[in-house]
């Protein structure tokens, strides 16, 4: 089965400084890979997501990129603000019914 | 109106007692998850259920049994708790033909 690994476990940045969470995964057949963010006592919430036909995509101060060769994705997040200190979690699946398998987290501190 | 809601979000109790979470959403999606968060944030799903129809079982002791009686709704009981039950257990939607998750406040369970 599908193998998602996340790398850092835990961020450190200054505000304004950028954060990139790094994830990769293990089948071939993956081809939906979405970002969660779970802030404090509350359930993840989806910030962006990418399909295995497109290599980057952009949504204000978050970006993903996807390299489907080396099977590595990854989160940027630009001008941090303390607000996107959070735990992030990578995920892939295989079709639209597949299960959706998390990354172990990243927590992310943003310092003012 | 809250998407998704789950109730408890506090669940303190006994080992060997048997125990119930509900969750619905209004979101007139066709698919549920439940998912468990345990201490280190790792988050592995347990089972999901479209329209009623249950579709994925990881490898869960028995003592866990999902209920789904509209597609509206998906409770899990547990039976015979163990201090290794204890962690978050979020419940989780995704609308036909895409697996984007929105996930309940999430549900901590205690056993002692």
């Amino acid at each position: 089965g599908e193998n998602v690994e996340q790398h850092p476990s835990t961020l450190s940045v200054q505000e304004g400084d950028s954060a990139v969470i790094k994830c990769t995964y293990s089948d071939s057949a993956s081809n939906y890979f979405p970002w969660y963010k779970q802030e404090l006592g509350k359930g993840p919430q989806l910030i962006i997501d990418i399909r295995s036909n497109v290599g980057e995509k952009k949504d204000q101060r978050i970006a993903v990129t996807l390299n489907k060769t080396a099977k590595h994705f990854s989160l940027h997040i630009t001008e941090t603000q303390p607000e996107d200190s959070a735990v992030y979690f990578c995920a892939a699946s295989e079709t639209s019914y597949d299960k959706v398998i998390f990354g172990p987290g990243t927590s992310l501190s943003v310092i003012p | 109106d809250t998407a998704v809601s789950q109730t408890p979000k506090y669940l303190v109790t006994q080992m060997g007692n048997d125990k119930s979470i509900k969750c619905e959403q209004n979101l007139g999606h066709d698919t549920m998850y439940w998912y468990k968060q345990d201490s280190k944030k790792f988050l592995k799903i347990m089972f999901s259920y479209n329209n009623k129809e249950l579709i994925i079982n990881e490898t869960v002791p028995n003592r866990f049994s999902p209920k789904s009686p509209d597609k509206a709704h998906l409770n899990l009981h547990i039976n015979s708790l163990e201090l290794g039950d204890s962690a978050v257990y979020f419940c989780a939607s995704s609308p036909p033909g895409a697996n984007v998750l929105t996930f309940g406040a999430g549900s901590r369970l205690t056993v002692l």
